[in-house]
């Protein structure tokens, strides 16, 4: 049973450019939710997907925006990016409605802004 | 405003002596509990989860929670901690009713550091 899977694992950026990171689900999982993890800090929610839309969004500015594909998987893109962007980018995989199991989490993308 | 705070940043503990990390939320209405671990290298994985019934939950790895409303608290306990307890903890919490997404909100994350 395949967990939740990202891609790139790393990713090396310059100022202004833009990025796009994937996420694969855990096998029956609908709905996705992205994370920034800052060093040092909790991971932070960016938004979640469900039915290929975006379901709820945490405080990031619309340079953050994803999609979400009729396989469940995602894409989270980040436009113009900024020192700041640097962290840790994680995708967590759960099921719509079931708000008292765990979400799961992938290994992360590690991002960086030079 | 929704939030979770864990008290210790860094915990540093001799194998076999006892542990509690802290953990406070402030969240209007139902919520569910977790405790995440993040051991180096790995992904995010589930320890121990509360969301109704018994107060005190126990995970894996012998770690036990205890969920009191009271004093909007969820500590993290461990009789005799390993040296392969060392590892990030994260607490978090979500919404409970229905029409709640699932979001977690994370605290900023205990490091733990087991001396063997």
């Amino acid at each position: 049973d395949a967990g939740v899977t990202q891609s790139p694992t790393h990713l090396i950026k310059t100022r202004g450019q833009q990025v796009t990171l994937r996420c694969s689900p855990k096998s029956g999982h609908d709905t996705v939710s992205w994370y920034q993890q800052a060093l040092g800090q909790g991971p932070q929610f960016i938004f979640q997907y469900y039915e290929e839309e975006e379901r709820q969004r945490g405080n990031f500015p619309d340079r953050f925006s994803g999609h979400q594909f009729p396989n469940y998987s995602s894409e989270l893109n980040v436009n113009a990016l900024l020192l700041g962007d640097s962290a840790l980018y994680l995708c967590a995989s759960s099921l719509v409605g079931q708000l008292n199991q765990p979400q799961h989490f992938g290994d992360g993308t590690r991002l960086s802004i030079l | 405003a929704q939030s979770v705070s864990q008290h210790n940043h860094h915990v540093i503990l001799s194998e076999a002596a006892s542990l509690e990390l802290g953990c406070n939320y402030s969240y209007g209405g139902t919520v569910n509990l977790f405790w995440y671990v993040q051991y180096p290298g790995q992904h995010l994985q589930l320890l121990l989860k509360y969301f109704s019934g018994d107060p005190l939950v126990k995970g894996i790895k012998g770690f036990e929670a205890e969920f009191i409303k009271s004093k909007f608290s969820f500590n993290l306990r461990k009789p005799s901690v390993q040296w392969s307890d060392t590892a990030e903890y994260f607490c978090a919490v979500n919404g409970g009713s229905s029409s709640n997404t699932g979001k977690l909100i994370f605290g900023q994350g205990t490091t733990l550091q087991v001396k063997p």
